[in-house]
């Protein structure tokens, strides 16, 4: 079982905002970072650190962290919104890595 | 551009090996890790491992330790991921991905495009 939490799926109509939630210990001293998912596609990184955006990633999508939640928002979902988006970050039992388990994001 | 291309997808037998690769390009190879990330059908993101081409300096997940290796040709700049002895649960996607990291947060990006990996008998 992974040692980042993430609800299996979330909805948003479209236009709306939705927040993708990831919680965890060792999010209380690291910043997640997180990728989305297209089907048949290979992930993308969409925010890292405290909240940048690679090159290339709409200005919708913005990060935040408070305690050992880290939180995904996406500001005016879009149709192309919709995927699977996951969240990783240090692993509190000390390995380097983990990856959340995945939100699978509808956009109705 | 920063690239990552994977080898083209197999299928082999239990009991096999395998080796696949990763080729990174556009940037300096020795001085980011690599890491290798599993996907099994219909499932998450599952990491693996990570290799820092620069030393060979590498390091596992405990749920992939002794099944898999990972190392590098600095050379070539690729990164290999390898099996002694296929399952048919290996049977997944496999992605590298350049990775940076600090005290505070860290990446992968780019992704490879991924190699798939069947086994069956």
């Amino acid at each position: 079982s992974s040692e980042l939490t993430q609800d299996p799926a979330v909805s948003v109509a479209l236009g709306q905002t939705v927040r993708i939630t990831c919680q965890g210990d060792s999010l209380r001293s690291y910043y997640a970072s997180w990728y989305q998912q297209k089907p048949g596609q290979a992930p993308v990184l969409v925010i890292y650190g405290k909240n940048n955006r690679p090159s290339g990633i709409p200005d919708r999508f913005s990060g935040s962290s408070s305690g050992n939640t880290a939180s995904l928002t996406i500001t005016g979902a879009q149709a192309e919104d919709e995927a699977d988006y996951y969240c990783n970050s240090r692993d509190s039992s000390g390995n380097p890595w983990v990856f959340g388990g995945g939100t699978k994001l509808t956009v109705l | 551009e920063v690239q990552l291309v994977q080898s083209g997808a197999e299928v082999k037998k239990p009991g096999e090996s395998l080796k696949i690769s990763c080729k990174g390009s556009g940037y300096s190879f020795t001085s980011y890790w690599i890491g290798w990330v599993r996907q099994m059908p219909g499932k998450g993101l599952e990491w693996m491992g990570i290799i820092y081409p620069g030393d060979s300096d590498t390091r596992y997940s405990p749920s992939f330790q002794g099944q898999v290796t990972i190392s590098a040709d600095k050379s070539i700049s690729t990164a290999y991921l390898q099996w002694s002895s296929l399952k048919a649960s290996d049977t997944a996607m496999y992605y590298c991905a350049r990775s940076y990291s600090s005290s505070w947060y860290n990446w992968f990006d780019p992704w490879g495009q991924g190699t798939l990996v069947t086994v069956s008998s």
